[in-house]
């Protein structure tokens, strides 16, 4: 099975930095995704990881470690905006196609 | 090209009774998967169907069920409705290449009376 943690909530300050961790522990192994989520609204895809290193799209990075079973997500210059649920989810190597593992998500709120 | 689309937005039922649920994949995705969502449980996976065929199940018992068409739309039905089943149930698509990443619909509010 899975297990995915991550914290429940974190606060920072507009025009900051946040890093979101995600660890996890699972019997197979195909894939990191992150998700954002606001209030009321589908999660939407915002970055992957399948190999260990660091995947940078403009303000927001996510890293992976295999060997860990850690990810983070790093949200840059942070925007009033990028309050929201931030879900870190893992893919089954042993399931053909699509089994995401979702951890119980991670809110962020931006401050002035 | 146009997103994922369910119906309906909301849905208001009484225990005992079953409901239906339906997903309009993004255009050429063949794979839709289940999601419930919950504030206490998060999110978690239902079933996904490809190529009108079950191919991933969640732990969920055998009153959540689920099917697929020739066009790759797909229905869920939530049968003998309990108080616990109210949620967010989510469908998401993907084109089952490259990374594979899922598109998520607005979501079915489903609350049980």
């Amino acid at each position: 099975g899975q297990n995915i943690d991550q914290p429940t909530e974190m606060t920072a300050t507009e025009g900051a930095i946040v890093q979101i961790n995600c660890t996890y522990q699972t019997s197979g192994f195909n894939g990191l995704f992150w998700y954002q989520q606001h209030a009321g609204e589908a999660p939407t895809f915002l970055s992957y990881n399948v190999l260990d290193g660091l995947e940078e799209k403009g303000r927001f990075s996510s890293f992976l470690s295999r060997s860990k079973g850690y990810s983070y997500l790093l949200l840059k210059e942070l925007q009033m905006k990028d309050s929201a649920s931030y879900l870190c989810a893992v893919r089954d190597r042993k399931a053909a196609g699509n089994k995401l593992t979702f951890g119980g998500g991670t809110r962020v709120l931006v401050k002035p | 090209k146009a997103g994922v689309t369910q119906t309906p937005r909301y849905l208001i039922k009484t225990r005992g009774q079953q409901v239906t649920l339906s997903c309009s994949p993004i255009s050429g995705h063949r794979s839709v998967s289940w999601y419930q969502q919950t504030p206490g449980q998060g999110l978690q996976f239902l079933f996904e169907y490809f190529s009108e065929t079950q191919r991933n199940k969640g732990n969920f018992p055998g009153r959540f069920s689920g099917r697929q068409f020739s066009n790759s739309r797909s229905e869920m039905n939530v049968s003998t409705l309990e108080l616990g089943d109210s949620a967010l149930y989510l469908c998401a698509s993907s084109s089952d290449r490259g990374r594979n990443e899922q598109f998520f619909g607005p979501g079915t509010r489903l609350t049980v009376l």
